[in-house]
Formats: C-alpha cells, sequence, structure tokens
C-alpha cells in the first residue's frame, strides 16, 4: 500500500517558471515531511522539510506549502533554474520511526 | 560533496562472486541505514543499524549481509546475487532513527552479469 502519492510524474517547465509538484498521504500520524532532491548518479539530498504545525516553509527559491485537512503538501521551485533540473521524491514518517515513506519521484526538466 | 562516504561507486559481479559495499560517516551519527534503488524508482528501505546494533531488516534475502564494524563504518556484504538485485546501493546516516534527517552517499552502482 502506497502511504504517499506524489505527482505528476514528470514535468517540464521554461526557465524562470514555477514548478509544482503535490503528494497526498494516508497516515494522519505523519509528522515528518522532507523533500529530497536527486541528480543523476547522485544520492538524494534533503532539500527542504516541513512539520504539520507549520502551513508553509520558504528556503531561497523553494517553498513547501501543508494543508492538515486535506492531507496535502506541495513543492513550489519559483524562478526554476536549469541547474533545478532533477528527479524530487516527497517522503514523511511518523516520529521515531525509522522508516520513510517516500512518493514515485517527479522528474523535473527546466529548459534554457 | 556528500559527508556519507561510499566505495566503490561502480561494481560489476558474477553471480557466483563475493563482494562488499562500504559506507564511512564522520558525523557521529548513530543511525546507519542501506537503500536499494532501481531506476526511477523511489529508494527502498533494506536495513538500518542504531548504536551499530542492527534493528531493522526489512525482509531482505540472505545474499545480502549487512555488518556495523563500528559507529562510522557500515558495510554490505554480497554472495550469489541473481541479474535482478543489479540497482543503485545507498547508505545513509541520521543523528538517531526517528524523524531526524537523512544524509545520503551517492551510491554503489551494482550491476549482477
Amino acid at each position: 500500500q502506497q502511504q504517499v502519492k506524489q505527482s505528476p510524474q514528470s514535468l517540464i517547465v521554461q526557465k524562470g517558471g514555477i514548478s509544482i509538484i503535490n503528494c497526498a498521504y494516508e497516515n494522519t500520524a505523519f509528522d515528518y515531511f522532507p523533500w529530497y532532491q536527486q541528480f543523476p548518479g547522485k544520492g538524494p539530498a534533503l532539500l527542504i522539510a516541513i512539520r504539520p504545525d507549520v502551513s508553509e516553509k520558504k528556503e531561497g527559491r523553494f517553498t513547501i506549502s501543508f494543508n492538515k485537512s486535506a492531507k496535502q503538501f506541495s513543492l513550489h521551485i519559483m524562478d526554476s533554474q536549469p541547474g533545478d533540473s532533477a528527479t524530487y521524491f516527497c517522503a514523511a514518517t511518523l516520529s521515531n520511526d525509522y522508516k520513510l515513506s517516500f512518493g514515485a519521484g517527479t522528474t523535473v526538466t527546466v529548459r534554457a | 560533496d556528500t559527508e556519507v562516504t561510499q566505495t566503490p561507486k561502480h561494481l560489476v559481479m558474477g553471480m557466483t562472486n563475493k563482494k562488499s559495499l562500504k559506507c564511512e560517516q564522520h558525523m557521529g551519527h548513530r543511525a546507519m541505514y542501506w537503500y536499494k534503488q532501481k531506476a526511477k524508482k523511489p529508494p527502498e528501505l533494506m536495513f538500518v543499524y542504531s548504536y551499530e546494533k542492527l534493528s531493522i531488516n526489512e525482509s531482505v534475502p540472505s545474499r545480502f549481509s549487512p555488518e556495523c564494524p563500528n559507529s562510522s563504518l557500515l558495510n554490505l556484504h554480497l554472495h550469489a546475487l541473481q541479474p535482478e538485485d543489479s540497482a543503485l546501493y545507498l547508505c545513509a546516516s541520521s543523528v538517531r532513527t526517528g524523524n531526524s534527517p537523512l544524509h545520503f552517499g551517492n551510491g554503489t552502482r551494482l550491476t549482477v552479469t
């Protein structure tokens, strides 16, 4: 059973545009929601994370929006750059749990 | 550069070979993990070590054998693998298990022939 559903599978955006990736989760007990960025040939790297007591978190051009009642969270990449071209994974987990439930991933391509 | 170092970067092995993957971190993290990642898929958890003790085995076949010699090192011993085991093997660490951020290495690209 997939606990975190991620969409779209892929997206193409022009340089300077906004990339939006959406995730929905099932388990209302989840309380930590990280996003990982993975470039080809590299391991995933933590990009930004949010906890459910916050509705929005911004770090530079990256913003997470969190809607607890809808059990959804999303990543917005503002002013997208070619260097942002990567695969993005959302994830969720419980406090004191060992396991991250990953979404299926979104491949973002930013065209110059 | 990642603070979790994995060697080798690439490995090709036959189905009768025995090989080992190595992982090292010097961040003082007490939780270390092995993940397997197939192309265009998210990482799948294999093993979790907490304070050098194996705490989780996600029903991984016995042809994969983890080892944690000390708090900085993690090995994955491979024996009699199958072609379908070809994947990117990722090591990760965190301050502790639970919702502390995972730091991944860049992985070992394994091909089983």
